[in-house]
């Protein structure tokens, strides 16, 4: 079945113990990207990758790193949470960029404490 | 600066009506624009998109969407609203590389 996971789907951590957000899809697609979606915010872009090795920052990096080392995996992580990275947080793909349908995974609830 | 606005936080219908969910846009060029659907404790779908053409485009689950140029919008629509249809629906605009999206219009449908 096609589809993009991400593991875990909820995690509760502390200030500043670092964690890792997987994301991975089995459509061979190029494009992947990470959101975080907030109450009155929707949803915005934190980085996206084109493809392996090539990624770059959306509108919220601040905090965040990511790394595409193989096509189908793109990690997020979080060298030192705070607070303020308390979200949901979304993994999508797509074929060839963000004019193909985006292909989303389930969610990731994080909670920084 | 590209960006896209849904001036309702909830739409309420009852089943059988139709309903419209709204979205306006700004960019500069043509428009890409998209909407996506998140039902509870889950991702989010794609609905439908306009690219180019038709001002009408149909899409999932029985719905359309108009573009409308001279008023900057891309309301989504259904000529028959479903209780199954509850749900918080997203309208995006293509910022290459990237999407922006608004901040999404919870949709009620009571039976």
């Amino acid at each position: 079945e096609a589809q993009v996971t991400q593991n875990p789907r909820y995690l509760i951590t502390v200030t500043g113990k670092k964690l890792t957000v997987t994301c991975s899809q089995n459509m061979n697609h190029e494009y992947m990207s990470w959101y975080r979606q907030d109450p009155g915010l929707g949803l915005r872009q934190i980085y996206y990758s084109m493809n392996v090795e090539v990624t770059d920052k959306g509108d919220v990096p601040e905090g965040y790193k990511v790394s595409r080392k193989e096509k189908r995996n793109f990690p997020l992580i979080l060298e030192s949470p705070s607070p303020n990275q308390t979200s949901l947080y979304f993994c999508a793909s797509s074929l060839g960029g963000v004019t193909d349908t985006q292909y989303f995974g389930p969610g990731t609830r994080l909670t920084v404490l | 600066a590209q960006s896209v606005a849904q001036p309702e936080d909830q739409v309420n219908v009852a089943e059988g009506n139709p309903l419209t969910v709204k979205c306006t846009y700004s960019v500069s060029g043509n428009p890409y624009l998209f909407w996506y659907v998140q039902y509870p404790n889950r991702g989010l779908q794609f609905l439908l998109k306009y690219i180019t053409g038709d001002n009408l485009v149909k899409g999932s689950y029985g719905f359309e969407a108009e573009f409308n140029k001279s008023q900057t919008s891309f309301h989504l629509k259904k000529p028959s609203a479903l209780v199954s249809d509850s749900a918080l629906y997203f309208c995006a605009v293509r910022a290459a590389p990237k999407l922006i999206f608004g901040q999404g219009t919870t949709l009620q449908v009571k039976p």
